[in-house]
């Protein structure tokens, strides 16, 4: 059974950068791509981006220039990194797994269990 | 960016009856060289991730009762829990993967009544 197990600095200060990191037990890490996915306080999830096993990235648009996704095959890990946070960026941040990504089929089948960031000063 | 609208924004409804949640997109889903409608369906229950329930608009994840079912095409689909269950209190999400970056409603809570 795959789980993913996600941990981070979860009360930082503006300006700041956002650090989550995810570890994939079980399955098939290569075969898969892998995505961070937040939600603010009673809003539906904003996809941030994905990363595949060989560090190819995409972001999302809204969040391009502030966001780094990092890749760790040797320890089944993918990570995240978001700069000059602001309140905005308050969130439940989650890792997850694209269920079907080489066949477009770009859901989200397993969740990790979420890390609750706050940005406050 | 595609943006995913669902209504109602909340529902009551008493155990057993049906269940109908509306998600329309701004764009449509379908892509014709597949031949399928890119779009996911996910409850997501109190202290909880969001589950993935339905996939190509209308396929079951696997361990997802068939109580749920999926239906629609193009830019307007539905999400429907017949004989609704008191472990169906949940808001429920749809989101489309036609095209990046993803997009997600704004959720439907679903309550009895």
């Amino acid at each position: 059974q795959v789980q993913l197990q996600q941990w981070g600095e979860g009360l930082l200060k503006p300006s700041e950068t956002l650090s989550l990191s995810c570890v994939v037990y079980g399955g098939s890490f290569s075969g898969h791509h892998w995505s961070w996915i937040r939600q603010s306080p009673g809003k539906g999830p904003e996809w941030i981006g994905e990363i595949n096993h060989n560090g190819g990235t995409d972001y999302n648009p809204s969040l391009k220039s502030r966001v780094t996704m990092s890749v760790d095959t040797s320890q089944n890990q993918f990570s995240l990194r978001l700069s000059s946070v602001t309140a905005a960026d308050t969130a439940i941040y989650y890792c997850t797994r694209v269920l079907d990504r080489w066949s477009q089929l770009s859901a989200f089948d397993i969740w990790g269990q979420g890390t609750m960031v706050t940005v406050s000063s | 960016d595609i943006v995913m609208t669902q209504s109602p924004d909340s529902l009551a409804m008493s155990l057993g009856e049906r269940a109908t949640i509306s998600c329309k997109s701004s764009q449509s889903l379908f892509f014709s060289s597949t031949n399928k409608n890119y779009l996911a369906w996910y409850q997501q229950k109190p202290g909880q991730p969001p589950k993935l329930l339905i996939y190509w608009a209308s396929t079951r994840q696997s361990g997802v009762p068939d109580r749920f079912s999926g239906s629609g095409s193009g830019a307007d689909f539905t999400l429907t829990i017949t004989s609704l269950q008191a472990d169906d209190v949940a808001v429920y999400y749809c989101q489309q993967y036609y095209l990046t970056p993803w997009t997600f409603g704004q959720g439907t809570k679903v309550e009895i009544k």
